[in-house]
């Protein structure tokens, strides 16, 4: 059983400018969750996807926006990148069913730095 | 939401049980106790969860006060693999999708 993977694992940009990153999802997860950890922090919760639609949101603004895809993969897209969005992206996947939320498995992030 | 405590970090020798508390005494009743990790260059990875009972599984225990407002998660035999940074989280029962993370405790395990 394939795991949930990320990819790129790290990633420089500079101010201003606009990134994708991509998750695929644990085989049989419909769900997939995004999350933001700086530095020395416990992850932050940017936004859930289930199928296909996002259903949850945290404080995060509107330049950060998502996908999720019929496979259950998903992309997670930040617009004017600011140097505060320098930190570890953090994807994770679950299976919900009648609104029960299972266990979230995590990949092991990707790092961007913003310059 | 209700929020939980921990230490900022925690000291274990090697093979000897850790204890690792949580304070949230601010907890509904239908508010489950999960407990994550994270290890170094890693993801954070599911430990444990329980509502009321304590439980066990392969990785840990899960002790949990009668009044609820705090709990204990156990570590039987620390080993190196076990050093890493341990999340208490309260997930509403009635809530699915966010994890609210704290800062939790870096646990150091030395040999």
């Amino acid at each position: 059983e394939t795991g949930v993977t990320q990819s790129p694992t790290h990633l420089i940009k500079t101010r201003g400018q606009q990134v994708t990153l991509r998750c695929s999802s644990q085989s049989g997860h419909n769900t997939v969750s995004w999350y933001q950890q700086a530095l020395g922090q416990g992850p932050q919760f940017i936004f859930q996807y289930y199928r296909e639609e996002e259903n949850g949101r945290g404080n995060f603004p509107p330049r950060f926006s998502g996908l999720q895809f019929p496979n259950y993969s998903s992309e997670l897209n930040v617009n004017a990148l600011e140097l505060d969005d320098s930190a570890l992206y953090l994807c994770a996947s679950s299976f919900s069913s009648s609104g029960r939320r299972e266990t979230q498995y995590f990949g092991p992030g990707t790092r961007l730095l913003v310059l | 939401d209700a929020k939980t405590t921990q230490p900022n970090s925690m000291e274990s020798n090697e093979e000897e049980p850790v204890h690792l508390p949580c304070n949230h005494s601010t907890i509904s009743g239908t508010d489950y106790i999960h407990w994550y990790r994270q290890l170094p260059s890693q993801g954070p990875e599911y430990v444990i969860h329980g509502l009321t009972s304590n439980v066990n599984n392969r990785m840990a225990s899960l002790a949990i006060a009668e009044d609820r407002k705090s709990s204990t998660l156990i570590l039987h035999r620390a080993t190196l693999r076990d050093a890493a940074v341990y999340y208490c989280i309260l997930r509403p029962s009635n809530s699915g999708y966010a994890l609210n993370f704290g800062k939790g405790t870096s646990l150091l395990v030395t040999p």
